[in-house]
């Protein structure tokens, strides 16, 4: 019930092209959908985020589509570059808390040139 | 810009030897994480602080304790180091109380080897 379940765990990619990391999770209680970068030899950063309020949201080349009946989000890399090898981390909360993060186990992404 | 300093980048300690990794973020943050980065397991909270000398046990936080005796430090000790502590160890503030969505500040990890 706790879980996110993040696929796949590893993702090679033409420079251009559009990877697309899936999450999925049982818990319909969770509000908040935060997706994490994460560079070789740094912390995660926050990304992009998304509310089950809405079915996509877009920041620059990064786009999430969210489904709600389906229970599943999506992370998508519009014209990929190679600047975007890293590793991805969905994450879902409740009840506005960042306590309670629950976290996919990470998509290694690799955009070759 | 938040700066989240872990104070080593990489230890080697022995089994059975107390271990401190210690934390310090410039911004005021109130709420201040330990996780545990371990490769196909994802991100795992061992334990998290919402305000000075507050802590809560995360999800794994058996043969680890932590203290926050000033606002901007967290650190986490184990007590008796195992093989099974060696791991990516990650520190993370955010701002705001017990509620709210505010993002993650992470350091830069402290990669921890147990021999």
């Amino acid at each position: 019930q706790q879980q996110v379940k993040q696929s796949p765990q590893s993702l090679i990619v033409q420079k251009g092209g559009i990877p697309i990391i899936n999450c999925a999770y049982e818990n319909t209680a969770f509000d908040y959908f935060p997706w994490y970068q994460q560079f070789p030899g740094k912390g995660p950063a926050l990304l992009i985020a998304i509310r089950p309020d809405v079915s996509e949201k877009k920041e620059g080349r990064f786009t999430i589509s969210f489904n709600k009946s389906a229970k599943q989000f999506s992370l998508h890399i519009m014209d990929s570059q190679p600047g975007d090898s890293a590793t991805y981390f969905c994450a879902a909360s409740m009840g506005g808390s960042n306590y309670q993060l629950i976290w996919g186990a990470g998509t290694k992404l690799i955009i070759k040139p | 810009d938040v700066k989240v300093t872990q104070s080593s980048r990489y230890l080697v300690k022995r089994t059975g030897e107390k271990v401190f990794l210690e934390c310090v973020q410039d911004m005021d943050h109130e709420n201040m994480f330990w996780y545990r980065q371990d490769p196909g397991l994802g991100l795992r909270l061992i334990y998290f602080s919402y305000d000075v000398k507050m802590k809560e046990k995360g999800d794994i936080p058996e043969g680890y304790s932590v203290s926050r005796e000033k606002k901007e430090r967290f650190s986490l000790i184990l007590e008796s180091a195992s093989t099974n502590q060696t791991s990516m160890y990650l520190c993370a503030s955010s701002l705001g109380g017990r509620g709210g969505n505010s993002p993650l500040h992470f350091g830069n990890g402290t990669r921890l080897t147990v021999t």
